[in-house]
């Protein structure tokens, strides 16, 4: 069975600093990996994922993460947050089988993100 | 289009009442999950389903129960709400692709008292 770890509870970061958020995975077979964001009092939103291909995925909204395989990360990183970036990032990984039922997502525990003015 | 509609958006119950939390989807997603959010502990599998008439436990399925008889629709019931049991809810809904997104509802604020 895949897990996530997210290593970071709480990151508090002044405004137009840059952030990590860190995520760790393990798994057995290939993955697919995810970040969602939760503001407050909302749901969560897809935030970026890696499927395949370039390491390096990015959002819309300056948000970067890169897949290591070899150190089985999927780290976070902006290079200047913003008072609006505060939230909480949840990584999540996913397998890349088929079979009935493996198709579950599987979320760290969250890391909440405080842009400090 | 509404996405994942989840009613109600908060509930407050007495230990031992039932209720039902309602997960409607407009997206014809053939996959359905239900999830607690819980401090510390991010989000957590509670049921799921593939299409209507399959369902299948998560990692924390006791005391809850779920349905889908169509594929817009899966309900989670609680049959006898316990204080362990106060969390906040998320209904989600996606392909059945492992690669896909996952698209949430609003969440239910549930206090067990």
């Amino acid at each position: 069975a895949q897990s996530v770890t997210q290593l970071d509870s709480q990151v508090p970061v002044f405004e137009e600093a840059p952030v990590e958020l860190r995520c760790n995975y393990s798994s057995s077979v290939s993955v697919y990996l995810f970040w969602y964001v939760q503001y407050p009092n909302q749901g969560l939103q897809l935030l970026l994922k890696y499927l395949s291909g370039s390491t390096l995925v990015k959002s819309i909204n300056g948000f970067e993460a890169e897949f290591n395989k070899s150190q089985t990360s999927f780290h976070l990183r902006k290079p200047s947050v913003q008072i609006s970036d505060t939230a909480e990032y949840f990584c999540a990984v996913s397998v890349a089988v088929s079979n009935f039922g493996n198709e579950k997502l599987t979320f760290g525990t969250g890391t909440r993100l405080t842009i400090i003015p | 289009n509404a996405g994942v509609t989840q009613t109600p958006k908060f509930q407050v119950l007495k230990t031992g009442q039932s209720m039902t939390l309602q997960c409607a989807q407009d997206m014809n997603h053939e996959y359905m999950s239900w999830y607690r959010q819980d401090p510390g502990m991010g989000l957590r599998l509670i049921h799921y389903s593939v299409g209507a008439g399959i369902t299948d436990q998560g990692e924390v399925p006791n005391g809850y129960n779920v349905s889908r008889s169509t594929t817009e629709d899966f309900p989670l019931r609680l049959l006898s709400a316990a204080p362990s049991q106060t969390s906040v809810y998320f209904c989600a809904s996606s392909y059945f692709r492992a690669n896909t997104e996952a698209f949430f509802g609003q969440g239910t604020r549930l206090t067990v008292v």
